[in-house]
């Protein structure tokens, strides 16, 4: 079946550093979603790409989707306080919503 | 504007007895619905998914299953819960078809003893 894997599943980061978290999924993708939770939250929608090399920005988060649709990365620059969370993708394909694991993101003050 | 109400929001339950976990949406119509469970401090498995009334797609084997009796209520239930069933679970639904975000509702947190 589809899997969508994402890695480091854990990162702790001094503040002001940068982040960057990576999925890949074993199919090609609609879309790929990225979505954050917070401790004790649920899932909250970040962005959407859709388009082959897709990149976009966010204040200080840059989205990519790969070239065939088969991986996406997200970057935080100069990461913050407010930044901490579990960042997941979820990997699109017809009705199906695959989240990968997460990644887990621990600030350092 | 669209609201998805889920509950109960907490429940602690022994090994074996039954479970009903509700989700209702308002302020859409068709909605896709999902099912998803997360263990703690793990990722996201979908469980269910529906596009219509009646419609159930199930992703994992297990002693869990779905409904969907109208077009913006969707239950989870068990007959018989295993102390493996216990996790937070998620309702969502989307609009549209193949794309568009995911909007959550709180989350139901199951304890089985």
């Amino acid at each position: 079946g589809q899997q969508v894997m994402q890695i480091p599943q854990y990162q702790h980061v001094q503040e002001g550093e940068d982040f960057t978290t990576y999925c890949n999924s074993s199919t090609t993708l609609s879309n790929i979603q990225w979505y954050k939770q917070r401790p004790g939250g649920h899932p909250v929608f970040l962005i959407q790409l859709v388009k082959s090399g897709e990149v976009k920005k966010q204040k200080r988060l840059t989205f990519q989707f790969g070239e065939a649709k088969k991986n996406s990365s997200l970057h935080i620059t100069a990461t913050q306080t407010t930044d901490v969370g579990t960042y997941f993708c979820a990997g699109n394909r017809d009705d199906k919503i695959i989240f990968g694991k997460g990644t887990r993101l621990h600030i350092l003050p | 504007s669209q609201t998805i109400h889920q509950w109960p929001a907490t429940l602690v339950q022994p090994v074996g007895s039954p479970l009903s976990l509700e989700c209702t949406v308002e302020g859409t119509s068709n909605p896709n619905l999902y099912w998803y469970r997360q263990a703690a401090g793990r990722g996201l498995q979908l469980l269910f998914y529906s596009v219509g009334i009646g419609q159930i797609s199930s992703e994992v084997p297990q002693n869990l299953s779905a409904s969907r009796p109208q077009d913006r209520q969707f239950i989870l239930s068990s007959k018989k819960l295993l102390l493996s069933d216990s996790g937070f679970y998620l309702c969502a639904w989307r609009g549209g078809r193949n794309t568009g975000e995911l909007f959550f509702g709180e989350g139901s947190r199951l304890t089985v003893l």
